[in-house]
């Protein structure tokens, strides 16, 4: 059974990054995609991008370009999401989620972390 | 804003069927990319309900049903219950946007 565990929540100034990781027990890690998942308070989910640890460079939502950097380390079977340039609008439960292989489904997913940003 | 619409509620009794619908476009659904169904209960992380349109996971009750026709998909649950009262969402793929989209979300309510 995989389980993805996320890094703790988080308090952010407006202007500055975060940094939020997800280690991956169980599965093999480096032949799964790990998407990013975030959901504003009281919204929907939203895909920000996603990334291959064994392809390389991860995929971005059109809306993130720029200040949205995936990663991956086959090693420690950790990805990590970095946003910078964060406003209010960024305050929300970032989620990870192992991308299944089959149609695009994500069949596992951490247990979210709270990012506020607040002056 | 999401490219996948659903209806913001639904409900119904304990016993009762609901369905939740969830329109598309031709550069999503209708490009006949797979469409995933997942259930959010209350401050809890998304779990898989239904995969590649009509697939239950192990674990999932087959009170819970997916279908898909043209640009839409619909999930419907039958035997209604109250531990079934959650947030839902589905999920594509969109080919004019190279993104992973989820519909805008339907809450259940069991009446």
């Amino acid at each position: 059974q995989v389980q993805l565990v996320q890094s703790g929540a988080e308090v952010k100034k407006p202007g500055s990054s975060v940094k939020v990781s997800c280690k991956a027990f169980g599965g093999t890690f480096s032949s799964y995609a790990i998407n990013w998942v975030r959901q504003a308070p009281g919204q929907g989910l939203e895909w920000m991008g996603g990334i291959i640890a064994i392809l390389g460079p991860a995929n971005h939502a059109q809306k993130f370009q720029g200040r949205l950097t995936i990663t991956a380390d086959e090693s420690t079977s950790t990805a990590y999401m970095e946003l910078n340039s964060l406003t209010s609008e960024d305050t929300a439960i970032y989620y990870c989620a192992r991308e299944g292989g089959i149609g695009g489904v994500f069949d596992f997913w951490g247990q979210g972390t709270l990012v506020t940003v607040s002056s | 804003q999401s490219v996948l619409t659903q209806p913001p509620s639904v409900s119904g009794a304990p016993g009762q069927r609901v369905t939740i619908s969830c329109t598309g476009s031709s550069s999503n659904i209708g490009a006949d990319y797979d469409v995933h169904w997942y259930q959010q209960l209350p401050g809890t992380a998304p779990k898989l309900l239904i995969y590649i349109n009509s697939n239950r996971p192990s674990g999932v009750p087959d009170r819970f049903s997916g279908s898909k026709s043209g640009t839409s998909a619909s999930l419907a649950i039958t035997g209604l219950q109250a531990e079934d009262e959650a947030d839902y969402y589905c999920q594509s793929y969109d080919n004019s946007l190279s993104e992973y989209v989820f519909g805008t979300g339907t809450k259940v309510t069991v009446l």
